[in-house]
């Protein structure tokens, strides 16, 4: 009964690389949200998708793709990784509505770019 | 000014003591607050939101916010062990103009070390 989940949870590739993580939520959230943990752990968002919409977009690199197939799920796509790349990355989800604000994170999926 | 602000600590308090974390924020249309902990190479768990002024407690947890003062705080009554962790506090401004959702701007958190 895992509320939102992430795959994989590691990720060790080279400079140059593209990959993918992705994200699903099983809480019935209309919103869900990309956010980047870095060395000194501090969390700051990325992108935010509500209804399969971008709503958020922090200023990120292009070489970051969101991609909202649905309002369940939610990935990011990463070309040309950098070592600068390198933290933990969470998704999270929440509901839109005025009063229920509240986010659940996701285990995260920890990048390391060699 | 940083838009949330926390004592990076670490704050130690004795096993059974109160332990009182801090938060100041910057923009005055901020609307809704959370406190989330974070234990080592975990994922922050939401455990406390605070949408008016006032108190709001939910067992050893209180919650406190002064919108007038920008500040919001959690206790943490009889500290445990478990409790050690880093404390993140949250500010959420909706997007009225962007059609819902909201954005959470994050501290830079809190240790705590409870200790016995």
């Amino acid at each position: 009964d895992t509320a939102v989940s992430q795959t994989p949870k590691y990720l060790v590739t080279q400079m140059g690389n593209d990959k993918s993580i992705k994200c699903e939520q099983n809480l019935g959230h209309d919103t869900m949200y990309w956010y980047k943990q870095d060395s000194k752990k501090f969390l700051k968002i990325m992108f935010s998708y509500n209804n399969k919409e971008l709503i958020i977009n922090e200023t990120v690199p292009n070489r970051f793709s969101p991609k909202s197939p649905d309002k369940a799920h939610l990935n990011l796509h990463i070309n040309s990784l950098e070592l600068g790349d390198s933290a933990v990355y969470f998704c999270a989800s929440s509901h839109s509505d005025q009063y229920q604000y509240e986010q659940y994170f996701g285990p995260g999926t920890r990048l390391t770019v060699t | 000014q940083k838009e949330v602000e926390q004592n990076s600590g670490p704050l130690s308090v004795p096993e059974g003591a109160i332990a009182s974390l801090n938060c100041t924020y910057s923009d005055r249309g901020s609307q809704s607050f959370f406190w989330y902990r974070q234990y080592s190479g975990k994922s922050p768990e939401l455990i406390m939101s605070i949408y008016s002024n006032g108190d709001k407690e939910d067992g050893r947890f209180t919650a406190q916010l002064n919108k007038a003062s920008q500040y919001v705080s959690l206790l943490i009554r009889d500290s445990q062990p478990s409790d050690s962790a880093t404390y993140l506090c949250a500010v959420n401004l909706l997007l009225i103009l962007t059609g819902g959702g909201n954005k959470l701007t994050f501290g830079t958190g809190t240790q705590l070390k409870v200790e016995l």
